[in-house]
């Protein structure tokens, strides 16, 4: 089945740490997008691509990093810079009619 | 700033009643469209309504679009205890790019009880 698969579905991070969110796809989108969700909130775009080996700051991308070296996959570090990074994150994708999401990774600072 | 704004916050019904959601925004857009979400997981797409249309319907479904008012309502028929989640609406502002990112909204909780 196509879908998006995020991983780890849990991660824990020490104060200065860098962590990488993992967000693969096989639905052979050409976009994808990283969102995070704070608790009762919306979604924030952080980074977005559009193609390969390109990619765009969104709302939030401070303390953050990604790349795009395949289409399937769009990894995001959250850096020692991000200074709350408790938040539940999500991956997204789409070919332009709505986005097909990923089940998200909850990142705790420990 | 936020571009979509739900309302209600939250929402409490019965099994068979119908649930009403809004939603307002500011700027304008190619299309809105509107998610779900249940508790820790992953949004699901519910339905996109275009800027050219008006009113759209999927199953239990029905979303309006007014663009003067700049907002759109999601109806959903005959609820169930499963459509408990959280329901948001996002928007995709007109002249972006061919893929648009999205602007979503803070969200309804909606609660049915059997």
């Amino acid at each position: 089945d196509g879908g998006i698969t995020q991983s780890p579905k849990y991660l824990f991070r020490k104060e200065g740490q860098n962590v990488t969110l993992s967000c693969e796809q096989n639905l052979n989108h050409d976009a994808m997008y990283w969102y995070r969700q704070d608790p009762g909130q919306g979604l924030r775009l952080i980074y977005y691509s559009q193609i390969v080996n390109d990619f765009q700051k969104g709302d939030i991308a401070e303390g953050y990093s990604v790349s795009r070296e395949k289409k399937e996959s769009f990894p995001l570090t959250v850096t020692s810079a991000q200074k709350n990074p408790t938040a539940f994150y999500l991956c997204a994708s789409t070919q332009g009619y709505g986005y097909t999401f990923g089940s998200g990774t909850r990142l705790t600072v420990v | 700033s936020q571009q979509g704004e739900e309302d209600p916050q939250a929402l409490s019904i019965q099994e068979g009643e119908n649930a009403t959601m809004n939603c307002s925004y500011k700027t304008s857009i190619n299309n809105l469209q509107w998610y779900r979400q249940n508790s820790g997981r992953g949004l699901v797409h519910l339905i996109l309504i275009r800027s050219n249309e008006r009113e759209k319907h999927s199953g239990r479904l029905r979303v309006t679009l007014d663009t003067s008012k700049k907002s759109s309502s999601l109806l959903i028929t005959a609820s169930r205890a499963a459509d408990t989640a959280s329901y948001f609406c996002a928007t995709d502002r007109a002249g972006g790019t061919s893929y648009g990112k999205l602007t979503f909204g803070q969200g309804t909780i909606l609660t049915v009880h059997p």
